[in-house]
């Protein structure tokens, strides 16, 4: 199964972008980049995903490398409610695999 | 509202018995998931099932056993097998199991045993 690199915390200040990196040197040509994220005590939550192009919605962008081994999620102005652990998850193209969640990386957002 | 409902939010049993945690679905979605989380560790799927009648191991299946007798409701049996229960139960659904479809995750239940 190919699998995610993330760092295991990053902080940032309130109100400025946030740039959370993900490695996956051996995805494959099918799979999504997937990113999630989860709150305490609750379950995660779906933020975007991408397969070769650059990515906006509602709560993020994704930057996908140009070789795809690596990935980066942009918060654009990070809220108190940002704070989280996010996740970076590759996915095949057809599912039929095994949803594979790493520890994360734990996002603290400082006042 | 649709969503996926888990219950309870909290349970507690004593060793050596059998636990069912329900999930439900009303997104009309074909493919849902179990997952275990252990303190400050990701999700670990336990099994999943693409369609009504059908499911799949995941990487723990060892002690729990599932069904899926109908589109919305997908319930975990953790049985006296499991040698570790005690953790957060997460249950998740998907349109379909495919690359591009997003998980909707219900919000958990906590599972402790004694």
């Amino acid at each position: 199964d190919a699998k995610t690199t993330q760092p295991n915390s990053m902080e940032s200040n309130e109100e400025e972008p946030v740039h959370l990196p993900c490695n996956h040197s051996t995805i494959s040509g099918t799979d999504y980049i997937h990113w999630y994220r989860q709150l305490p005590s609750q379950g995660p939550e779906y933020v975007i995903h991408g397969l070769t192009s650059n990515v906006n919605n509602r709560m993020a962008s994704l930057a996908i490398a140009e070789d795809r081994k690596s990935s980066t999620l942009i918060l654009h102005r990070a809220t108190l409610r940002d704070a989280a652990v996010y996740y970076c998850i590759l996915r095949g193209i057809f599912g039929n695999e095994k949803l594979t969640f790493g520890t994360g990386t734990r996002l603290t957002i400082i006042p | 509202d649709g969503g996926i409902t888990q219950s309870p939010k909290y349970l507690f049993r004593k060793e050596g018995q059998n636990v069912t945690l329900s999930c439900e679905q009303n997104l009309n979605h074909d493919a849902m998931y179990w997952y275990r989380q252990d303190p400050g560790q990701g999700l670990r799927l336990i099994y999943y099932s693409q369609i009504v009648n059908d499911f799949q191991k995941g990487d723990i299946a060892e002690g729990y056993s599932v069904s899926r007798e109908k589109k919305e409701s997908f319930p975990l049996t953790v049985t006296s097998a499991q040698k570790n229960p005690t953790a957060f139960y997460l249950c998740a659904s998907s349109i379909r199991d495919r690359g591009l479809d997003e998980q909707y995750f219900g919000p958990g239940t906590r599972l402790t045993v004694t």
